[in-house]
């Protein structure tokens, strides 16, 4: 069964810089999270979208962005990166009614210098 | 507010003995879902079990159960016959609808070490 796919898998970049991770939920799956896991820590939500709008605010700081396009994937952008961001950056996806069915991706690793 | 407890940093287990890794939460949602997760150091979040608001049994899937005693709101997940390759971080999660949208709200984590 297709699964949520993050790309990159990993990203390195530098302080100040920009990044963007990309999430492509499983077919037919209209609802997006983004969650943050800093190291040793729990995941922590950023934002969701349904149906191509946020449905939900959580801990994102203003540096970041992301929206939903119409094919329904996902993209987180990232800009003034510091070194605290380094962290595992998951995606889920479900539909948009579901307590349980919610998929996590495999997750990109960002490492920022 | 939604919050998820998780009392047991580390916990250590000889292999082919049972476990159970603690969780209590707390929302105010009458409908909710409960969720636990295994994060090997690899990373990726491997969904193991879950347990509706609603349900009147308890969840089980192969060697894991839960344990749902809902006027206490607790949700521990039972692991029998441990195995070394169940050596990894154990997240209780919750998810309801909140202020919108099913997000996953998780506890602190368990580090489970299963000895040879």
């Amino acid at each position: 069964a297709a699964g949520v796919i993050q790309s990159p898998r990993h990203l390195i970049k530098e302080k100040r810089e920009t990044a963007t991770l990309k999430c492509y939920p499983i077919p037919r799956h209209d609802t997006v999270y983004w969650y943050q896991q800093g190291p040793g820590q729990d995941p922590q939500f950023l934002i969701s979208f349904y149906e191509k709008m946020q449905s939900d605010k959580g801990s994102i700081p203003d540096r970041f962005s992301a929206q939903q396009f119409s094919d329904y994937h996902s993209e987180l952008n990232m800009s003034s990166l510091e070194l605290g961001d380094s962290a595992l950056y998951f995606c889920a996806s479900s539909t948009g009614t579901g307590i349980h069915e919610q998929y996590f991706g495999p997750g990109t690793r960002l490492t920022v210098t | 507010a939604q919050k998820i407890t998780q009392t047991q940093p580390g916990m250590f287990v000889q292999e082919k003995e049972a476990v159970t890794l603690d969780c209590t939460y707390d929302t105010s949602d009458q409908s909710y879902g409960l969720f636990w997760y295994k994060q090997p150091s690899s990373g990726e979040m491997i969904f193991l079990i879950y347990q509706g608001s609603y349900d009147e049994q308890n969840a089980t899937e192969g060697r894991y159960s839960l344990n749902f005693q809902k006027a206490r709101k607790s949700a521990n997940l039972v692991i029998s016959a441990s195995q070394l390759g169940d050596s990894a971080m154990y997240f209780c999660a919750m998810r309801d609808q909140g202020t919108g949208g099913f997000k996953t709200i998780f506890g602190a984590g368990t580090r489970l070490f299963v000895k040879a």
